[in-house]
């Protein structure tokens, strides 16, 4: 079975663009979260979308943004980058809200902002 | 809001040490504390989770330990070896995971062979 994947895996933008990062789950996994890995702030949890629709939201701006598909592959997308959104993204999956005893996380995207 | 703390940050050890790595967190209805493993380049790895109605689970080399009544809970690894060295973390949720993980900042493992 492919584990969870996302692409791209490493990105450069400018302040002031925006940026759309996508994750494709494991095969029959329908809920998606999204979390922002930074050395200071550790790993922080955005939201996570569950049958197309979101179930949780993190405390961040709204600038951050996601969305998923009828397959279950999810896009979160960031408006106005901020020399700050700088971090590693990544994605995980589990065939169900509630089962983190069989969450996956992806590789992640590398954001950089310039 | 939770707020789980993890310590220490950086920890050291030679190949065959054991390592403990201590959390605590503040929602005294979290009730669903999981640990993962990072290697570098890739997303966290669950490596072992417990629930707050259980103290303590092993498996292999590795067990986890919780105290409620103090709200923390720990990583034990025996036996390292260099492939444990990797970033570790611990996370809290409620409802026995329904809810939102909060993660620790992470703990940075190094096994020295």
């Amino acid at each position: 079975k492919a584990g969870v994947t996302q692409t791209p895996r490493y990105l450069i933008k400018t302040r002031g663009q925006q940026v759309t990062l996508s994750c494709s789950p494991i095969s029959g996994h329908r809920s998606v979260s999204w979390y922002q890995q930074t050395p200071g702030q550790g790993l922080q949890f955005l939201f996570e979308y569950f049958s197309e629709t979101q179930r949780n939201k993190g405390n961040f701006p709204g600038r951050f943004s996601g969305r998923q598909f009828s397959n279950s592959r999810s896009e979160m997308n960031v408006s106005t980058l901020e020399l700050g959104d700088s971090a590693l993204y990544l994605c995980a999956s589990r065939p169900r809200a509630g089962a983190f005893n069989e969450q996956f996380f992806g590789p992640g995207t590398r954001l950089t902002v310039l | 809001g939770e707020n789980v703390e993890q310590h220490p940050s950086t920890l050291s050890v030679q190949e065959g040490d054991s390592a403990v790595i201590k959390c605590t967190y503040s929602d005294s209805a979290s009730n669903y504390f999981p640990w993962y493993k990072q290697e570098l380049g890739k997303g966290p790895q669950l490596i072992i989770d417990i629930r707050s109605n259980v103290g303590e689970k092993k498996d292999q080399r590795i067990a986890v330990t919780l105290n409620k009544t103090a709200k923390h809970f720990s990583l034990h690894i025996t036996e390292t070896q260099p492939e444990d060295s990797a970033v570790y973390f611990c996370a809290a949720s409620k409802k026995g995971g329904s809810e939102k993980l909060v993660f620790g900042k992470g703990m940075k493992l190094t096994v020295n062979p």
